[in-house]
């Protein structure tokens, strides 16, 4: 089983709605999670970080945390197409060390089309 | 503005060549990390360092090898080059004990 799951895609949805991503995470200890956004041809970017349960909102992003069902989602309300890109899920773990700390676990990413 | 940059966006070389990628960042960050990212396999922790001379390995190092003679550069090395080390290369750094990661814009290496 892979350690963060996400949903390749493609998922469509039309500008306007709400677009729902969704992620789940295999290790109990996870305490970080973390939402990169990846245009084409360029390198991620962080747009959301949550670390309790429940949701966190931040414009027309929520992160949503769930630890006991290990899954971690973030929705977009009000796509636009410039929201059309890859969204990838990025999980802390606690090493049990400084260093190892310091690492992120990736998804593969959802790719996100946004159609107009 | 954080910027971390890298030495190349493509790069072209041959099987057995051995391959520097360089990468530097001006935030003056304590952890820097190299990761690659292929189609389907997502963004992959190759080697990280947490400071000057000092390395972790990753989940795939074998194949690479990195250096870090200054806080604010770090090199991974491909010591004989191989067609499965054809990918997309990027750089990241951070602030000790902090979250965000920012990365550098990547390397498309291809090995012939």
């Amino acid at each position: 089983q892979k350690e963060v799951e996400q949903n390749s895609g493609p998922l469509s949805v039309p500008e306007g709605a709400i677009a729902s991503l969704n992620c789940t995470y295999s290790d109990r200890g996870s305490q970080s999670f973390f939402w990169y956004r990846q245009y084409s041809g360029k390198s991620p970017e962080l747009i959301m970080s949550i670390y309790s349960n429940g949701d966190k909102e931040d414009g027309r992003f929520t992160a949503q945390l769930n630890k006991a069902s290990q899954y971690v989602s973030l929705l977009i309300r009000d796509s636009q197409p410039s929201d059309s890109a890859t969204y990838l899920c990025a999980v802390k773990v606690w090493g049990g060390s400084n260093f190892g700390n310091e690492k992120l676990t990736f998804g593969t990413g959802t790719r996100l089309t946004i159609i107009p | 503005d954080v910027k971390v940059t890298q030495s190349s966006r493509y790069l072209v070389k041959r099987t057995g060549e051995k391959v520097f990628l360089e990468c530097v960042q001006d935030m003056d960050h304590e952890n820097m990390f190299w990761y690659r990212q292929d189609p389907g396999l997502g963004l992959r922790l190759i080697y990280f360092s947490y400071d000057v001379k000092m390395k972790e390995k990753g989940d795939i190092p074998e194949g690479y090898s990195v250096s870090r003679e200054k806080k604010e550069r770090f090199s991974l090395i491909l010591e004989s080059a191989s067609t499965n080390q054809t990918s997309m290369y990027l750089c990241a750094s951070s602030l000790s004990g902090a979250d965000t990661q920012y990365f550098g814009p990547g390397t498309r290496l291809t090995v012939l």
